[in-house]
């Protein structure tokens, strides 16, 4: 069975902290691995990984998959409050090739 | 672009009765799919169309039926309402699917059946 399993499941830091969100996977077909943020509506795209080993970078945000390992991260550096949201790790794979998504990591940034 | 439009934003429902979540998108995108979201869990694919005229199910289609009758609309009816199916409910679009491209959300409908 494809899943994605993401941890921790939830997470609270201070502003100003990094944290790194894991993501790891047994997908069939394994075409691509994203990254959403929820916040309390729908899920907004951050990143697609598809190699392994090159890093995607936007702003404080950045991430790697290792498909070797099957697993990606999903690093935060110097959180402020607004990253409070859920974070989704989706797979795009499986047999009907479709999303698989993560139940999420939850984050909270303290002021 | 509007992007991916969903309504109605909140419903609640009795048991047994029916509904049709309504979606649309502007984006000219091929694929389009419906998920719904449990407290704390992922989304789960119910249907998705790879055109005007062809839907499939998904992972979780049982009570409920699509249909798509043109590229911008892929409404989404539940018969006969179960308490099951309180949820929130994702409309989704893409490019395409066999490719690498990301999707794009609608803001969703949050339904309750008591």
């Amino acid at each position: 069975e494809d899943k994605v399993v993401q941890s921790p499941l939830s997470l609270v830091v201070h502003e100003g902290d990094t944290v790194t969100l894991n993501c790891s996977y047994e997908v069939t077909n394994f075409r691509s691995l994203l990254w959403y943020k929820q916040e309390k509506k729908a899920p907004t795209f951050l990143f697609m990984l598809t190699s392994s080993g090159i890093e995607k970078k936007s702003g404080r945000l950045s991430s790697i998959l290792d498909k070797k390992e099957l697993f990606s991260i999903l690093n935060i550096t110097a959180t402020q409050t607004g990253d409070s949201a859920v974070y989704l790790c989706v797979n795009y794979g499986g047999s009907q090739g479709n999303l698989i998504f993560g139940k999420g990591t939850k984050l909270s940034v303290k002021p | 672009n509007a992007g991916v439009t969903q309504t109605p934003k909140f419903r609640i429902l009795k048991i047994g009765q029916s509904m049709t979540l309504q979606c649309a998108q502007d984006m000219n995108h091929n694929y389009m799919y419906w998920y719904r979201q449990d407290p704390g869990m992922g989304l789960k694919l119910i249907y998705y169309s790879v055109g005007a005229g062809i839907t499939d199910k998904g992972e979780v289609p049982n009570g409920y039926n699509v249909s798509r009758s043109t590229t911008e609309d892929f409404p989404l009816r539940l018969e006969l309402a179960a308490p099951s199916q309180t949820s929130v409910y994702f409309c989704a679009s893409s490019y395409s699917r066999q490719g690498i491209y990301e999707q794009y959300f609608g803001p969703g409908t949050r339904l309750t059946v008591t």
